[in-house]
């Protein structure tokens, strides 16, 4: 089965620490993306990635970061941790072709203490 | 971002066929229409996608209006399962077509 592995499947984080979230595809999908989803809000998009070392900004991506190195390998970095950056967050990726669908992760639920 | 418009919330009946309408007015001739789910406390799953014609999958059958405004989701046998949020998305052309905005979807509730 494919898969989108996110590295933890809950977290709790103390403010003002450095957090990263790891996410692991085996599909060798071209493009990787961090959303985060928050009651009332629904998902929002963080940041993309529609290539290795290539990135582009979503709709919110103040306080936060991403790295790809490796194809298959996108992390979203929080560089100095908030309480308003609690949530549930979510990986994708998908194929560059648009005539496919996204695989999710399972997401990481981040509380921010 | 071209926009969905979907009802908030749908019932249904196990075994019952579910139709879940999502209307995109403004969608142009390249956007493929995309639909997922999203059970409780997981990550949206892939359901069906489609361009100009009507497409069938394991999970669904998608239903494509002939003037691209509007596109409905079937599930043929709605279980306990299917009891999800239900995300109807534009899948863009140009230089944002990586990217899927998702709105609020509808919540469907599958009765016994």
């Amino acid at each position: 089965d494919v898969k989108v592995t996110q590295s933890s499947r809950y977290l709790v984080k103390r403010t003002g620490e450095k957090v990263f979230l790891e996410c692991v595809q085996d599909m060798d999908h071209e493009n990787m993306f961090w959303y985060r989803q928050d009651p009332g809000l629904g998902l929002r998009l963080i940041y993309f990635s529609y290539d290795v070392k290539m990135k582009e900004k979503g709709d919110i991506p103040e306080g936060y970061s991403v790295s790809r190195e490796k194809k298959e390998r996108f992390s979203l970095i929080l560089e100095s941790a908030s309480t308003n950056q609690t949530s549930m967050y979510l990986c994708a990726s998908s194929p560059a072709d648009r005539d496919y669908g996204y695989t999710f992760g399972s997401g990481t639920r981040l509380t921010v203490v | 971002d071209a926009k969905t418009t979907q009802p908030n919330s749908m019932e249904s009946n196990e075994e019952e066929p579910v139709h879940l309408p999502c209307n995109h007015s403004t969608i142009s001739g390249t956007d493929y229409i995309h639909w997922y789910r999203q059970l409780p406390s997981q990550g949206p799953e892939y359901v069906i996608h489609g361009l100009t014609s009507n497409v069938n999958n394991r999970m669904a059958s998608l239903a494509i209006a002939e003037d691209r405004k509007s596109s409905t989701l079937i599930l043929h046998r709605a279980t306990l399962r299917d009891a999800a949020v239900y995300y109807c998305i534009l899948r863009v052309s140009g230089g944002s077509n990586y990217k899927l905005t998702f709105g609020k979807g509808t919540l469907l509730t599958v009765n016994p």
